[in-house]
């Protein structure tokens, strides 16, 4: 069964760049899904779709966090990651990554502080 | 900008039925929006139980069900059970981008 994990720091100043990576086990990235998603919840609000690359490499992104977002894919690590630029404290929120939308991994925390 | 529209909350006695629903600023909702239903619970990550409006995952209670109802996605729960007290979220598709609604927090009481 395919199981996501991701990791990254929990801890990243205002106006720099979230970095978090997305490692799949239990298949490979390359097959039996069509994309593949980051989603993300600040503590106490709903969800939020920030964006999906297939394995292609072509990617969607939520539009309001388009200019600030980047989604890449590297087939040799099994692994998909999501860069996210100039962060607020607004961008504080539980990161999931999902296989389309069917299994997800259990979250990470990132806080936005110095 | 698009908005995603659930009840905030709905309650169900145990045994009962519940219909969430889910609708679209710039519309009724159709199939081509892809419906999908989440139920998350706290301290959990989400988990998947409806996709593309009323396909099930293999892992989803018989008791859900998915559906168009009246212009909107809606989620139906036949038979409540205690473990189903949850926030339920929907998803749709917008040609590219996705939306998802602000949650339904469901008490089952």
């Amino acid at each position: 069964q395919v199981q996501l994990q991701e990791s990254g720091p929990g801890l990243v100043e205002p106006s720099q760049t979230l970095s978090l990576t997305c490692t799949v086990s239990g298949g490979s990235i390359t097959s039996g899904a069509d994309f593949w998603s980051w989603i993300r919840q600040p503590a106490g609000k709903g969800l939020e779709w920030i964006g999906r690359i297939y394995t292609s490499g072509t990617t969607n992104y939520n539009p309001s966090l388009k200019n600030r977002v980047t989604i890449s894919v590297d087939t040799s690590k099994n692994q998909f990651s999501l860069k996210l630029r100039s962060v607020t404290a607004a961008d504080t929120a539980v990161y999931y990554c999902a296989r389309e939308f069917s299994y997800w991994g259990q979250g990470t925390l990132v806080t936005v502080s110095s | 900008q698009t908005v995603v529209t659930q009840e905030p909350s709905l309650t169900v006695s145990p045994g009962g039925t519940v219909t969430l629903t889910c609708a679209s600023s710039t519309g009724a909702v159709t199939s081509d929006y892809y419906p999908n239903w989440f139920q998350q619970k706290p301290g959990q990550a989400p988990r998947a139980l409806i996709y593309s409006t009323t396909s099930k995952h293999s892992w989803t209670p018989a008791r859900f069900s998915g559906s168009l109802l009246g212009g909107k996605a809606a989620l139906t729960l036949s038979g409540a059970q205690p473990e189903d007290e949850a926030e339920y979220y929907c998803l749709l598709f917008y040609g590219g981008a996705w939306v998802f609604g602000g949650g339904t927090r469901l008490t089952v009481l």
